[in-house]
């Protein structure tokens, strides 16, 4: 099983580019790295995922090494919206679905 | 299009009680799944179902009972609320394995006294 280990806050002000990483040091061969926003007293939401090297779309970058054993999410140019918990998962093919406690980021303007 | 919903969204109930929440999903996904979330806890996985009549316990099963005659729905029951299931419960479904996008409900914020 996977774990995960992401900072526990971060802060950051509107129109900066925001990293957080995730660690997943047990990571297996055939597991995706799926990132998920969660503003308060809503439901998480996808945002990006990816299996190696970058991925990008609208929202976010994706940034894996080689060994696969971290990732980043990168925000560009955040915005007080962007105010949120984010969290790392991978290893989903389990039936354990872990979360973790994710990163709580902070925007000011 | 509906999407996925939860109801109630809020609900106070006392111990010892059953409670029942539903969840409704409109995209004809294949799995669903049951999360509670707590401070300092994150989302943590109560039970899911990879179709219907197929269900599956999660990391935190106890005291919780599940069932999926239909597709579309899979109600949550908690047989005898204890102050320790207090949680906000959000309901999630994807169209195919565990590796795809998961979509979430608003959540249920059930209080136990």
């Amino acid at each position: 099983l996977a774990k995960t280990t992401q900072p526990i806050s971060m802060d950051s002000y509107e129109g900066q580019e925001v990293n957080i990483t995730c660690s997943h040091n047990n990571i297996a061969t055939n597991d995706y790295i799926t990132w998920y926003q969660q503003f308060p007293s809503q439901g998480p939401r996808f945002i990006i995922q990816g299996y190696k090297t970058k991925v990008t779309n609208e929202v976010a970058s994706l940034f894996i090494p080689a060994d696969r054993k971290s990732s980043t999410l990168s925000l560009p140019r955040v915005s007080l919206s962007d105010t949120a918990v984010y969290y790392c998962l991978v290893d989903p093919q389990t039936d354990k679905l872990i979360f973790g406690t994710g990163t709580r980021l902070q925007v000011f303007p | 299009d509906a999407g996925i919903t939860q109801s109630p969204r809020y609900k106070i109930t006392e111990t010892g009680r059953q409670v029942t929440l539903m969840c409704h999903q409109t995209w004809s996904h294949s799995y669903m799944f049951w999360y509670r979330q707590d401070l300092g806890h994150g989302l943590r996985l109560i039970y899911y179902s990879a179709a219907a009549d197929i269900t599956d316990k999660g990391e935190v099963p106890d005291g919780y009972v599940v069932s999926r005659s239909k597709t579309e729905n899979f109600p949550l029951t908690l047989e005898s609320a204890t102050r320790s299931q207090t949680s906000v419960y959000f309901c999630a479904s994807t169209r195919g394995g565990y590796q795809e996008t998961q979509y979430f409900g608003p959540g249920t914020r059930l209080l136990v006294l």
